[in-house]
């Protein structure tokens, strides 16, 4: 069964550092988010992308953070400067542009 | 804006019994409604959906009704395992159309004792 795959399964960086999360949507899959979830709180909404461009951002995706499909099958988060507060579960989601979104299995970042 | 409202956890059950959790939503228009599942150490995982009033989703013995009159989407099953213990997330979408964030509650506990 096709699904949303994530590297790395956890990062530990130190504040201030530069991350990129990957993931690999499912490959017909036209429609691509992140989410977040801070330990023990609720899933987040990030960030929306289609068609090569952001199509929605929360107003926490400020200008610490980008995204990208480089290659036409990774699609990327990038956090320029790690805060504290950025550790967290990071969710990558696809979908064909139905309801339903495939979530990958997370990765969790934590900045020290 | 769109809200989802969630019984608060955790939630500790017997083995067999019966689970209810509550889900409320605020939307304008026609939401789609989810409930999602994370197992321990895993990622979210669609449970079931349903996508109109009176659609019930169904899936692995868990059932839930979408009811535009109270606005809720409560997941029940009649007997619980212990390999039901996870955390359970009601979530939506504005409509059906896709290409749509999705809105989640803060997430139940649910925890099946032998």
């Amino acid at each position: 069964e096709p699904e949303v795959t994530q590297t790395p399964s956890h990062q530990v960086t130190q504040m201030g550092q530069e991350v990129i999360l990957r993931c690999v949507p499912i490959s017909n899959h036209l429609y691509f988010y992140w989410y977040r979830q801070i330990l023990g709180q609720k899933v987040e909404f990030l960030v929306s992308f289609y068609n090569n461009e952001i199509s929605e951002k929360s107003e926490i995706f400020d200008d610490q953070f980008s995204v990208e499909r480089p290659d036409g099958s990774n699609f990327t988060l990038k956090i320029r400067s790690t805060k504290l507060e950025d550790s967290a579960m990071y969710f990558c989601a696809s979908t064909t542009g139905g309801p339903e979104a495939f979530f990958g299995q997370g990765t969790r970042l934590t900045v020290v | 804006g769109n809200s989802v409202t969630q019984m608060e956890g955790p939630v500790t059950l017997s083995e067999e019994a019966f689970l209810t959790i509550n889900c409320t939503y605020t939307a304008t228009g026609y939401p789609s409604l989810f409930w999602y599942v994370q197992y321990p150490g895993e990622g979210l995982q669609l449970l079931l959906k349903a996508t109109k009033a009176d659609d019930k989703g169904s899936n692995k013995g868990f059932e839930a009704t979408y009811r535009k009159e109270t606005t809720s989407f409560h997941l029940e099953k009649g007997s619980v395992q212990v390999s039901d213990s996870a955390v359970y997330f009601c979530a939506l979408t504005p409509t059906n159309f896709g290409n749509e964030k999705l809105t989640f509650g803060t997430g139940t506990r649910l925890t099946i004792i032998p």
